[in-house]
């Protein structure tokens, strides 16, 4: 069935650094790609999304491509703040379905 | 943006005892809710889609005479957790899809901690 693999981490940076989170995905047809965040203690906000093949999702600094030629929806941000700390879900929907498929999950830390 | 609640937003409950979490769509109708458990430090797992006006649909491995659902209106779904053991504990998240304007995407509600002593 379709699936969502993404880079557990977790994950430790210092302000201002890069931030590349890997997701891949496995899924017949094209589905629609998202990326959640978790801050703690609370529910899942989603951060961005992308419907289908070349759509870029940006949001707060973050973006992530719809790549079909890779399967992948690698997240990305530029420069790091100690309040993007959190854990970031990639999740997939298929096409023609509701049902919500997430990864692992990838904890982020980032240090003043 | 579509608001879904959930309440309450923790419960403490002794071991044996149930427990009802409730989840509504605010600002719009959802005729299937979804409903989620997550562990500390774990991902979402689906548990079982709730669907308005028939039963619900179990994901393998969930006890459906355990965890009861009922999706009594186009705005509320609940789910009750019979007969609680400490195991029982754990983040319950409940979301519902977007609807035509935003098909494929699902708004979810701020969870509910459950701690089952």
């Amino acid at each position: 069935g379709d699936s969502v693999t993404q880079m557990e981490g977790p994950v430790t940076l210092s302000e201002e650094a890069f931030l590349t989170i890997n997701c891949t995905y496995t899924a017949t047809g094209y589905p629609s790609l998202f990326w959640y965040v978790q801050y703690p203690g609370e529910g899942l906000q989603l951060l961005l999304k992308a419907t289908k093949a070349d759509d870029k999702g940006s949001n707060k600094g973050f973006e992530a491509t719809y790549r079909k030629e890779t399967t992948s929806f690698h997240l990305e941000k530029g420069s790091v703040q100690v309040s993007d700390s959190a854990v970031y879900f990639c999740a997939l929907t298929p096409r023609g379905n509701n049902d919500m498929r997430f990864g692992a999950g990838t904890r982020l830390t980032v240090k003043p | 943006g579509a608001v879904v609640s959930q309440h309450p937003s923790w419960v403490i409950c002794k071991s044996g005892t149930s427990v009802k979490i409730e989840c509504r769509s605010l600002d719009f109708q959802a005729t299937t809710m979804f409903w989620y458990r997550q562990f500390p430090k774990q991902s979402l797992m689906l548990m079982a889609t709730s669907n308005e006006g028939s039963k619900a649909t179990y994901e393998q491995g969930v006890e459906k005479d355990k965890f009861l659902i009922n999706h009594a209106s186009l705005t509320l779904s609940t789910l009750t957790v019979t007969s609680a053991h400490p195991e029982d504990s754990s983040f319950y998240i409940c979301s519902a899809p977007g609807g035509s304007r935003h098909p494929y995407e699902q708004y979810f509600g701020p969870g509910t901690r459950l701690t089952v002593t």
